[in-house]
């Protein structure tokens, strides 16, 4: 079964402050992706990875940046937390291919104070 | 747009058939999923199907695919208390690309 691991599941920060979330994958997938889910909004996607150092902005990478250094691991970074950012964080990872699924972590819930 | 469609909420009693319906808008969509959600958790790869089929049975979970309506419907029968959670419906339309459904939160009474 493919593992997606989160670092933190809950994670509570201050504005201001520069945010790291760690996700790790075990099964060797190419490609990687964050997203937010807020309620009534579904899942958007900030950002994601095709290969090791490679990047993509997603619908709303705004405020976030993502470092993709090992091909299992992943970051998503927020530069300077804002209020605005509290949400739960989810970290995915496929095979290449077109439409290959996505396997999810567990989420980080995070609150910004 | 982009946008997949599902109704919010769904409740259903123990032992009952649930039907979750999803409308998605890329006729050009190769893959569509199903996904669940359980309280606090990521999301779990239910099922998906291929564009070409019509339907696909898995144990409890049966999914239409009506590719000219593009409507997209899982069943579940003999619906279980563990069965309450968010259905996420999702299409991918590209390689990179998925657009998720904001979810169908299922609740079955006992």
């Amino acid at each position: 079964d493919v593992k997606v691991t989160q670092s933190s599941r809950y994670l509570v920060k201050r504005t201001g402050e520069k945010v790291f979330l760690e996700c790790v994958q075990d099964m060797d997938h190419e490609n990687m992706f964050w997203y937010r889910q807020d309620p009534g909004l579904g899942l958007r996607l900030i950002y994601f990875s095709y290969d090791v150092k490679m990047k993509e902005k997603g619908d709303i990478p705004e405020g976030y940046s993502v470092s993709r250094e090992k091909k299992e691991r992943f970051s998503l970074i927020l530069e300077s937390a804002s209020t605005n950012q509290t949400s739960m964080y989810l970290c995915a990872s496929s095979s290449p291919g077109q439409g290959k699924p996505q396997h999810f972590g567990d989420g980080t819930r995070l609150s910004i104070l | 747009g982009e946008d997949v469609e599902q109704s919010l909420f769904l409740s259903v009693r123990e032992g009952d058939s649930s039907v979750i319906n999803c409308t998605y808008t890329d006729s050009s969509s190769t893959y569509l999923y199903w996904y669940k959600q359980e309280p606090g958790a990521g999301l779990q790869l239910l099922t998906y199907i291929f564009s070409n089929m019509d339907m696909k049975q898995d144990q409890r979970l049966t999914v239409l695919l009506n590719k000219k309506d593009k409507h997209l419907s899982l069943r579940i029968a003999d619906t279980q208390t563990g069965d309450s959670a968010i259905y996420f419906c999702a299409e991918a339309s590209g390689t990179y690309k998925y657009i998720f459904g904001t979810g169908t939160r299922l609740k079955v009474l006992a």
